[in-house]
């Protein structure tokens, strides 16, 4: 499978439990988007990176959470002292990105987590 | 504030009928609108892609039209079949020059569902 691959697909935590999350985007793509998703509601963007900069992070991502790129290839995202509101579904996207072009965005299918 | 609203909110048609989701958005700068398709507890996967030159777009039994002037898109799905079943989302391309950040604005989506 030449996809985005996300692991894993669902995790249940307890309330306060750090949990980390991985995105291994299509391989020859430069730019990686983590989103959240909660029911009934689009994704909303929480960071992306080019390559391994992390260039962009959205006022949801609070200081409980990080997001890591560190070769530019599969990503990370933690989540420290989970609360109750941290349950969503967590999607990775990757692209590539040029001077230009049209970028595609192609998403992974998503990590459920579920706080308790 | 950049927004993307979807109608309705969910839809319900039987297998063989034809239905129109509709799309406003307010984001700007504008690049280009996609229409995904989310299948339950799945990442969303590209319909089209529209530019701002672009009045109509298909993919097989999906057709997309988008009115830059009044900012509106509408998905047509001619003779739906079960697996239309999904939730169809609206999404904009935030940014108009070779800088862009590459940011994507969601609507919250139309759920269809197709009954025999």
């Amino acid at each position: 499978d030449t996809g985005v691959s996300q692991d894993p697909r669902h995790k249940i935590t307890k309330r306060g439990q750090n949990v980390t999350f991985r995105c291994d985007p299509i391989s020859e793509h430069n730019r990686l988007y983590w989103y959240r998703q909660t029911l009934g509601q689009g994704p909303e963007f929480l960071t992306y990176f080019q390559n391994e900069a992390q260039l962009e992070k959205s006022r949801l991502l609070s200081d409980r959470f990080s997001a890591e790129r560190p070769k530019g290839s599969f990503s990370t995202l933690e989540i420290q002292r989970t609360e109750q509101g941290d349950s969503a579904m967590y999607l990775c996207a990757s692209s590539f990105h040029r001077l230009g072009g049209r970028e595609e965005q192609y998403f992974g299918p998503g990590t459920r987590l579920t706080v308790t | 504030k950049n927004q993307v609203e979807q109608s309705p909110q969910s839809l319900i048609i039987l297998e063989g009928k034809n239905c129109t989701l509709q799309c406003n958005y307010t984001v700007s700068p504008f690049s280009n609108l996609r229409w995904y398709k989310q299948d339950t507890g799945r990442g969303p996967v590209s319909l089209t892609i529209m530019t701002f030159s672009e009045n109509t777009k298909s993919n097989g039994r999906y057709t997309a039209t988008l009115d830059a002037d009044t900012k509106q898109s509408s998905l047509h799905i001619t003779a739906s079949q079960l697996s239309d079943s999904a939730s169809y989302i609206c999404v904009v391309f935030e940014g108009g020059g070779s800088g862009n950040t590459g940011k994507l604005i969601f609507g919250q989506g139309t759920t269809l569902q197709v009954k025999p």
